[in-house]
């Protein structure tokens, strides 16, 4: 079974309007950390927010904020007013155990977001 | 601050061919990754180094093999390339400082086996 889902392999969402990329993950651990990350065409992977599993609010960075939602095991990304500049492949990915002790990163197969003028 | 760079960008390899990949990293980070990228297959690590030195096998290391002698470097080698290595490599750092050891990446590397 994956352990990292994104549900949606494709979204459209139109120019100033917000837009959520659903993540659902399957851990056992106590301990974990969720990751989103950015792939626009140029190709280079960026980082756009954390949230650890004992983190009480939600991560917020700019514009992205993350709907992290515990016991149903979702760290949905959502994008308020969106930009043209955000059409990108959007991975969610997922560091099992303390942040200290696992090097690796268990990653989704993305979601195709297409922003429309 | 370059953060972490990959050379070559591009290349186009014949079968049986080898070629070495070059990452580098200048944020002084611990940790560095090797992964590729396939359509339909998100990332998959290939291996791993937690120091200069160290390197442990990912998720795909069949075929590759890495070396970390700088900190700041680490170099993925295909020592006979096959078709099925068609593929994006991406290079990673990170540092754990108490913090999420968060990973980032270099541009990328387009390899095309022939």
């Amino acid at each position: 079974a994956q352990k990292i889902t994104q549900t949606q392999p494709g979204m459209f969402v139109q120019e100033k309007e917000a837009v959520t990329l659903d993540c659902t993950y399957d851990t056992s651990d106590q301990s974990y950390g969720l990751f989103w990350y950015k792939q626009p065409s140029s190709g280079e992977m960026i980082f756009l927010i954390y949230q650890g599993s004992y983190d009480e609010q939600n991560a917020t960075e700019g514009r992205y904020s993350l709907n992290f939602q515990k016991a149903r095991k979702s760290a949905n990304l959502v994008i308020s007013a969106s930009q043209l500049g955000d059409s990108a492949m959007y991975f969610c990915a997922m560091r099992e155990g303390l942040a200290g002790n696992n090097r690796k990163l268990i990653w989704g197969l993305g979601t195709s977001l297409a922003v429309n003028p | 601050n370059a953060g972490v760079t990959q050379t070559p960008k591009f290349r186009v390899l014949k079968t049986g061919q080898s070629m070495t990949l070059l990452c580098a990293q200048d944020m002084n980070h611990e940790y560095m990754y090797w992964y590729r990228q396939d359509p339909g297959m998100g990332l998959r690590l290939i291996h791993y180094s937690v120091g200069e030195g160290t390197t442990a096998k990912g998720e795909v290391p069949d075929g590759y093999n890495v070396s970390r002698l700088k900190k700041q470097n680490f170099l993925l080698g295909l020592e006979s390339a096959a078709p099925s290595q068609t593929s994006v490599y991406f290079c990673a750092s990170s540092e754990w400082r108490g913090g999420p050891d968060t990973q980032y990446f270099g541009p990328g590397t387009r390899l095309t086996v022939l």
